[in-house]
């Protein structure tokens, strides 16, 4: 059992570019989280995902952010036109139902990519 | 909306001294609650978890919870601290309408100094 994946662990761009994270989660689970970590602050809940559904999106940027969960593959973060306040940990987690998944076996987290914006 | 409040920011201590790591939450339905473990440059390990049942949980290496419900907190306790317990603590919650949403606090680093 791999445990939840996650690549990059670490991963530098320049303003501007476009930073792609991706997670796998553990063999089994089919739903998936995303949460940042800022410097000195805890873990900010970002988005929710289901196989080829988001299913809550509320702590997601309105602008240059997305994520997907396709059908096959990894759960992919995607940052457009990166700033120096996209520099942050992200962490990604999977369970292995909906909400009760999570409530009974809890999260399984990733070790996290480290973005750095330059 | 769902808050978690961990009142201590920096919790440094001796080692084989006892220590208490504080996690408020508010909710007004059913909560389950949880505290991870980070150690530098890692991902989060999961402690210890209260989802129901006993109000007193523990983890493998010694520290246990509390879950207590009026006075809305899960405070993290050790007996007898290890410098290898050196680390950030979080607490975290799910629950009510935000299916498997996790609040987290804003963690709490703990130092055991020799």
């Amino acid at each position: 059992n791999a445990g939840v994946m996650q690549n990059p662990r670490h991963l530098v761009r320049r303003r501007g570019q476009e930073a792609r994270l991706r997670c796998s989660p553990m063999k089994g689970h089919s739903h998936v989280y995303w949460y940042r970590q800022l410097p000195e602050e805890g873990l900010k809940f970002m988005v929710y995902l289901q196989k080829e559904n988001i299913i809550d999106e509320s702590g997601m940027p309105k602008e240059r952010f997305s994520a997907e969960f396709p059908k096959e593959g990894p759960s992919i973060l995607r940052i457009q036109q990166v700033v120096r306040g996209d520099s942050a940990a992200y962490f990604c987690a999977s369970s292995p139902g909906i909400g009760q998944g999570a409530r009974n076996y809890g999260y399984t987290f990733g070790s996290g990519t480290r973005l750095t914006v330059v | 909306a769902q808050s978690v409040t961990q009142l201590d920011s920096q919790v440094p201590v001796f080692e084989e001294a006892p220590v208490e790591l504080r996690c408020n939450y508010s909710s007004s339905v059913s909560v389950y609650l949880f505290w991870y473990v980070q150690y530098p440059n890692q991902g989060l390990q999961l402690l210890l978890k209260y989802l129901s049942g006993s109000t007193l949980v523990e983890s493998i290496n010694g520290f246990e919870a509390e879950f207590n419900k009026s006075q809305t907190s899960f405070h993290l306790r050790k007996p007898s601290v290890h410098i290898s317990d050196t680390a950030e603590y979080f607490c975290a919650a799910a629950g009510g309408t935000s299916y498997g949403k996790l609040t987290f606090g804003q963690g709490t680093i703990l130092t055991v100094h020799p």
